[in-house]
């Protein structure tokens, strides 16, 4: 079945340096990809999203580049800040089955 | 701040017991689906709501049952509780039949069962 692989957290970097968290899927057909952030105490919110091949999804400095040859879609971010600390989920929304399918989530933690 | 709210914001209670969670859409919304946050499943998709009508279902037990009513607001009932039913539950909106991926989460039920 489909589903979404995350390097494990959690991920502690200082400030202003450069963030990487992977993301790989596995999916029959196209599916459409996104990562959403959990700020501490709160629901998850969409961060940005890739719907085909080579798009590439950006807000708040993050980006993410949809890489069908690699299944990949890697999120980064040139300089991160302390209120990044968050944790970041990667999904893909499962065209067949019309269902959101998460990754376990990777915390990031950015000290001053 | 995303328009969906969930009540109560937190809850314990004990084996055995049956409790409601409940949620409110965003304003506009008419598909409601239900999440389940544990540290050992992660995030685990229930069950989904449009506009009243079951839509889709994912790994929810047969001891959980959920409904969507005509005002749109949906109530998850879990029932028999075990410890391992101590999660986080999340409700989302969208405003659409199909799952787009853009859901709106609203902040959660932690229940804690002892």
């Amino acid at each position: 079945g489909n589903s979404v692989t995350q390097m494990e957290g959690p991920v502690t970097l200082s400030e202003e340096a450069f963030l990487t968290i992977n993301c790989t899927y596995t999916a029959t057909g196209y599916p459409s990809l996104f990562w959403y952030v959990q700020y501490p105490g709160e629901g998850l919110q969409l961060l940005l999203k890739a719907t085909k091949a080579d798009d590439k999804g950006s807000n708040k400095g993050f980006e993410a580049t949809y890489r069908k040859e690699t299944t990949s879609f890697h999120l980064e971010k040139g300089s991160v800040q302390v209120s990044d600390s968050a944790v970041y989920f990667c999904a893909l929304s499962d065209r067949g089955t019309d269902k959101l399918i998460f990754g376990t989530g990777t915390r990031l933690q950015v000290f001053p | 701040d995303s328009g969906v709210t969930q009540t109560p914001k937190h809850l314990i209670t004990a084996t055995g017991q049956r409790v409601t969670l409940r949620c409110s859409p965003r304003s506009g919304d008419l598909s409601v689906y239900w999440y389940q946050q544990s540290l050992d499943q992660g995030l685990q998709f229930l069950i989904q709501y449009y506009n009243g009508e079951e839509r889709a279902k994912g790994n929810i037990l047969e001891r959980f049952s959920a409904q969507q009513f005509p005002d749109l607001h949906s109530e998850l009932n879990l029932s028999s509780l075990e410890l391992g039913d101590s999660a986080l539950y999340f409700c989302a909106s969208s405003v659409g039949p199909q799952n787009t991926g853009e859901l709106f989460f609203g902040e959660g039920s932690r229940l804690t069962v002892l």
